[in-house]
């Protein structure tokens, strides 16, 4: 069935970089697309980025200098990398499937929460 | 950026009620509207897509319907699983946007 799970520090310190991993099953990267979204605690959700199944990526503005996502097709793997946090990026990050452009999240992980602190 | 006015941000109801839940774009969005529900530490859940159609395996109680720039997310009958919270989002345009959330819980 379609699992996608998300691992990666539960602790980051500040001006530290985030690495996630979005390793994913029952589907193939190069046919769905995956999104990163993060909600910090008691606040709303907030859409990162892409990994089109293409290998396009396209991401949010607010964190565009600060963000990075790549892939490994032949692991099944997507990954995040964002630079420079700070305690606002304190948050539960999710990755979600998208099975074409214009549809909804279909499928998201489990959730890592990451604490920025020092 | 479209912004997803969601209302109301809580609300406390009874069994058996009937709930209704709006989000507001602020552009047009078309159809491109779904509705999540959240479950304490578990991950959000599709139930509507394209504003009014029913993701497979969604009870029949819940629907949801458009009426210009609002989108609504109706629960007929609430059952005591329903609780939890559930959000819209925006999926027309980038950035994909997300309204605030309703928390539903029971009185």
């Amino acid at each position: 069935q379609v699992q996608l799970k998300e691992s990666g520090p539960g602790l980051v310190q500040p001006s530290q970089t985030l690495s996630l991993t979005c390793t994913v099953s029952g589907f193939s990267l190069m046919d769905y697309s995956v999104h990163w979204v993060r909600q910090p605690p008691g606040k709303g959700l907030e859409w990162m980025g892409r990994m089109k199944y293409d290998g396009d990526t396209y991401y949010n503005s607010a964190l565009k200098s600060r963000l990075s996502i790549s892939r490994d097709t032949s692991k099944s793997q997507v990954f995040l990398k964002m630079n420079s946090l700070q305690t606002e990026d304190t948050a539960i990050y999710y990755c979600t499937r998208v099975p074409d452009n214009n549809y909804p999240f279909d499928y998201w992980g489990q959730g890592v929460m990451v604490t920025v602190s020092s | 950026d479209i912004q997803m006015t969601q209302s109301p941000s809580s609300m406390s109801v009874s069994l058996g009620d009937r709930v209704t839940i709006t989000c507001r774009a602020s552009q047009d969005i078309g159809n491109y509207l779904s509705w999540y529900q959240q479950k304490p530490e578990k991950s959000p859940k599709l139930m509507i897509y394209g504003a009014t159609n029913l993701e497979d395996g969604v009870p029949s109680r819940f629907s949801g319907s458009r009426s210009g720039s609002d989108y609504s997310l109706t629960i007929n009958s609430l059952e005591s699983e329903d609780t939890g919270i559930y959000f819209c989002l925006q999926h027309k345009q980038y950035p994909r946007t997300f309204g605030g959330g309703t928390k539903l819980e029971l009185k």
